[in-house]
């Protein structure tokens, strides 16, 4: 079985700054997929960045990056020039290829970005 | 292209009733997939279906739940004689056909048992 843990329930971080956020996963799989979801407070789950678990670039998308480690099953977020509406509970989440539809997910990070 | 489409968007029901949430994949979707999220919780999943059949039900509970996606219309989460412990927001995704690598989820269906 596959687990994700997120070590941070709670970060905060000021306007246009940067901040990293922590996952780690545990798995016999070699080939699969990590996920970063967003939840405002709208509650609505929207997909922030994907990563193949066979590509050794990081995922970037505009301010989003990610600082992928296979060996060390780590799987962070980093979220440079923080602005407002950055603020949401933050979900990492595990898919093993073949599977793509049962993701496992962490725990979440609340994120609160301060004017 | 619209997205998912979930509604009732907020449902409230009495211990015992029933609960139906409804769940329109996107257009050109045809795989459909139900998510639970408890309070504080992150989603697990519950079911995935195909139209006309479950492929994967590993994650819904035993008793009192069920899903389907029928031929024509929206998938439906049923939830029979609802318990206080239903109470979460229940979210649909869907993914095309080829299946793909990523899912697209809904704005989610929030249940209170009261």
């Amino acid at each position: 079985a596959q687990t994700v843990t997120q070590s941070q329930p709670e970060m905060s971080v000021q306007e246009a700054e940067t901040v990293t956020l922590s996952c780690t996963y545990d798995t016999s799989e070699n080939n699969y997929y990590l996920f970063w979801y967003k939840q405002p407070p709208s509650r609505q789950m929207i997909l922030v960045i994907r990563q193949e678990a066979y590509k050794q670039q990081n995922a970037t998308e505009n301010r989003f990056s990610v600082n992928f480690q296979k060996a060390a099953k780590s799987f962070s977020l980093k979220i440079s020039d923080s602005q407002l509406g950055d603020t949401a509970m933050y979900f990492c989440a595990f898919t093993p290829v073949g599977s793509n539809y049962k993701l496992t997910f962490g725990k979440g990070t609340l994120l609160t970005v301060n004017p | 292209n619209a997205g998912v489409m979930q509604n009732p968007r907020h449902l409230v029901r009495r211990r015992g009733q029933e609960a139906r949430l409804r769940c329109s994949p996107m257009k050109g979707h045809s795989h459909v997939y139900w998510y639970r999220q408890l309070p504080e919780e992150g989603l697990k999943f519950m079911v995935y279906l195909q139209k006309e059949n479950i492929i994967d039900e590993s994650g819904m509970p035993k008793e009192r739940f069920s899903a389907e996606f029928p031929k024509e219309g929206p998938s439906i989460l049923r939830i029979q004689q609802v318990v206080r412990g239903d109470s979460a927001a229940y979210f649909c995704a869907s993914s095309p056909l080829d299946g793909g690598n990523t899912i697209y989820f809904g704005e989610g269906s929030w249940l209170t048992v009261v």
